[in-house]
């Protein structure tokens, strides 16, 4: 069984396009990310979500918009694609938004605007 | 100055070598640690975590932290093919919320 699961895997799209990812975690955890990986392997923080609440939201556009429907669910929708949006974005889950809680990440969704 | 540091490589070693992986970090108040692995085209998996000064130990692994000098440290005994991937350094705040700066990454290669 698929602890963090994602789909799409791959997202093709061109630019000015809407999409949506989702992220599903069968763990029992409380606390849910987003994280977006760029081409030079870089993994920064998008947003968290503790219990559905929203805990961490960064530096980032408006066009990023997380919902959280209940605890094992996180999606993400972008609206407006552009071309730097192109990354792999990981889901990720842990016991608690707790600093010392172990996360467990998704197997990616590799974006990729046209 | 990035919040965590890592040299990108790629640390080539032999099989059977040592690898040692290195990591800084800026933000002194950071009390959590930890060392990812991705694979290549991969997700990354906890490899392991530490939260006091010295080392910590788990098989193969030794992970080593100087909070004075802020820089913590990856071992890998016996390297193997397998470890061949790259290892993401990680560090969280104190106190608050779950926060997790990674660094940029250091890949290995173990050479058979």
């Amino acid at each position: 069984d698929t602890a963090v699961s994602q789909t799409p895997k791959y997202l093709v799209t061109q630019m000015g396009n809407d999409k949506s990812i989702k992220c599903e975690q069968n763990l029992g955890h409380d606390t849910m990310y987003w994280y977006k990986q760029d081409s030079k392997k870089f993994l920064k923080i998008m947003f968290s979500y503790n219990n559905k609440e929203l805990i961490i939201n960064e530096t980032v556009p408006n066009r990023f918009s997380p919902k959280s429907p209940d605890k094992a669910h996180l999606n993400l929708h972008i609206n407006s694609l552009e071309l730097g949006d192109s990354a792999v974005y990981f889901c990720a889950s842990s016991q608690e938004a707790n600093p010392r809680e172990t996360q467990y990440f998704g197997p990616g969704t590799r974006l990729l605007v046209l | 100055q990035k919040e965590v540091e890592q040299n990108s490589g790629p640390l080539s070693v032999p099989e059977g070598a040592i690898a040692s992986l290195n990591c800084t970090y800026s933000d002194r108040v950071s009390q959590s640690f930890f060392w990812y692995r991705q694979y290549s085209g991969k997700s990354p998996e906890l490899i392991m975590s530490i939260y006091s000064n010295g080392d910590k130990e788990d098989g193969r692994f030794t992970a080593q932290l100087n909070k004075a000098s802020q820089y913590v440290s990856l071992l890998i005994r016996d390297s193997q093919p397998s470890d061949s991937a790259t290892y993401l350094c990680a560090v969280n705040r104190s106190g608050g919320y779950q926060k997790v700066t990674f660094g940029t990454g250091t890949k290995l290669q173990v050479i058979p």
